[in-house]
C-alpha cells in the first residue's frame, strides 16, 4: 500500500523559512515524478514543483527562487524547503506522485496524494 | 501558462441525474488532460487521465471526451458519493495547471 506522510508544517510570520517533508512509503521516490501542490483555504489547486526521476526540478513562478524541492534517497523522503514566506502562501500542501508516459514524455496525472500538511504565513 | 476554464462553477443535481462539466484550455493541449474528485477535508482523488481514460478503481459512471482545446466529464446517474468539488488539470506543458473547480450540488 503506497501512503505518503506529510510534515513540517505550521504557523510561520512573514519572511520566514519552512521545510516540508513527505515520507513515502511503499513507492521508491528516486524512481517516480514526485510533486508538491498546494491548496489556499477555499480556494482551488496550484501545481508548485516537480522532482524528476531524472533528477530534473521545475517549479511554478510564483515560488520560483524561494521555494526549493529535494529529496533523500536513503530516507525515501521529498522535500520542499519555503524560504521568504508571504502570506499568499498560506495553504495545504500535498506531496504528489505523478504518473509518467514514457513515450510521450508527459505527466499524465496525480494518482496518490498525502493527507496535506497546513502552512499558514501570518504575523 | 496553459489556462484552464472550467464551467459552470456550480451545478445542482439529483441523485440519478446526468451532470456535464466543461474545461476549455486556454491552448491546444492534445488529449493531455486529467480530472479530479475532491471531498470536503480531503485529497483530490484522479478520476480522468489522457481526457479519456478511466483511473483504475474509478466507477463507470464517470467519463471523459474531448481533445485539443474542449473536454467534457460525465457523469451519469448521479449518486449520493459524487457530491463533490471536480477539478481539470493540463498535462500538456510545466507548468501544470488547475481550473477553478466546479462544485456538484444537491439540489
Amino acid at each position: 500500500e503506497v501512503q505518503l506522510v506529510e510534515t513540517g508544517g505550521g504557523l510561520i510570520q512573514p519572511g520566514g523559512s519552512l521545510r516540508l517533508s513527505c515520507a513515502a512509503s511503499g513507492l521508491i521516490v528516486s524512481d517516480n515524478y514526485f510533486n508538491w501542490i498546494r491548496q489556499a483555504p477555499g480556494k482551488g489547486l496550484e501545481w508548485v514543483s516537480v522532482f524528476y526521476s531524472g533528477g530534473n526540478t521545475y517549479y511554478a513562478d510564483s515560488v520560483k527562487g524561494r521555494f526549493t524541492i529535494t529529496r533523500d534517497n536513503s530516507k525515501n523522503t521529498l522535500y520542499l524547503q519555503m524560504n521568504t514566506l508571504r502570506a499568499e502562501d498560506t495553504a495545504v500542501y500535498y506531496c504528489v506522485r505523478a504518473i509518467r508516459d514514457d513515450f510521450n514524455k508527459v505527466l499524465l496525472g496525480f494518482d496518490y496524494w498525502g493527507q496535506g500538511i497546513l502552512v499558514t504565513v501570518s504575523s | 501558462d496553459i489556462q484552464m476554464t472550467q464551467s459552470p462553477s456550480s451545478v445542482s443535481a439529483s441523485v440519478g441525474d446526468r451532470v456535464t462539466i466543461t474545461c476549455r484550455a486556454s491552448q491546444d493541449i492534445s488529449s493531455w488532460l486529467a480530472w479530479y474528485q475532491q471531498k470536503p477535508g480531503k485529497a483530490p482523488k484522479l478520476l480522468i487521465y489522457a481526457a479519456s481514460s478511466l483511473q483504475s478503481g474509478v466507477p463507470s459512471r464517470f467519463s471523459g471526451s474531448g481533445s485539443g482545446t474542449d473536454f467534457t466529464l460525465t457523469i451519469t446517474n448521479l449518486q449520493p458519493e459524487d457530491f463533490a468539488t471536480y477539478y481539470c488539470q493540463q498535462a500538456n506543458s510545466i507548468p501544470l495547471t488547475f481550473g477553478g473547480g466546479t462544485k456538484v450540488e444537491l439540489k
